[in-house]
């Protein structure tokens, strides 16, 4: 199965603090990742893509980075959060079953700056 | 700006009601996938229509492609409390494997 691992699951932290919030994947290798953010009741904008290791693409210009050190880890980090970095961060995958293609999203982690 | 267009934002029912999400495009789309939040979720893949004109049901669910590939619906029959929830379209442009475009959602609340 495509599973996707992401943690924490809740994380509070204060304006200028470092973030670092992981996403590892199991099934098939080198799949396409995404990292995505949802501010409260709002809908699902993409902030980083990668499809392969060290290949990360950004899509909203930001204090936010990714990495892929590893073919099944992705990794979002900001050296200094701000207040508007609060919100709910989605890893997902993108892959095919028979003909059909779609995503894969982990359980998220809800992200609280204070 | 806003690739994709999807209404309305909230909507309200009562348990048996049907209900209907739209989403619209200003360009021709590869394909469109529609995903389904429950509150305090993460969104769930729910189907991906490719072809011009598709209809494809899931139980009391109807989804449709538009004949130009530009606009989709969901269609609910007898909402059921277990159909709470946001739902969402997503659109392939088809330029980048995996790059969707999101709606912002239709949140559904069915009353008992």
């Amino acid at each position: 199965s495509q599973t996707i691992h992401q943690w924490p699951a809740t994380l509070v932290q204060p304006v200028g603090s470092p973030l670092s919030l992981e996403c590892t994947v199991e099934g098939t290798s080198n799949p396409n990742l995404y990292w995505y953010r949802q501010a409260a009741g709002r809908g699902l904008q993409l902030l980083f893509y990668s499809i392969g290791i060290d290949q990360i693409s950004s899509e909203v210009p930001q204090n936010l980075s990714a990495s892929r050190p590893q073919d099944r880890q992705f990794i979002l980090s900001s050296k200094k959060l701000l207040l508007s970095d609060s919100g709910f961060y989605l890893c997902a995958r993108y892959d095919r079953t028979g003909v059909i293609w779609g995503y894969t999203f982990g359980s998220g982690t809800r992200l609280t700056v204070v | 700006g806003q690739q994709v267009m999807q209404i309305p934002q909230y909507q309200h029912v009562q348990e048996g009601e049907d209900f209907t999400t739209y989403c619209n495009s200003s360009t021709t789309l590869s394909n469109i996938q529609w995903y389904k939040q429950r509150p305090g979720g993460h969104p769930v893949f729910l189907i991906q229509l490719v072809k011009s004109g598709e209809v494809k049901k899931q139980k009391r669910l109807t989804f449709q492609f538009g004949e130009a590939k530009k606009n989709s619906s969901l269609h609910i029959t007898a909402t059921q409390t277990t159909d709470v929830g946001t739902y969402f379209c997503a659109a392939d442009r088809g330029s980048t494997l995996g790059r969707l475009y999101f709606g912002r959602g239709t949140q559904l609340t069915v009353w008992p």
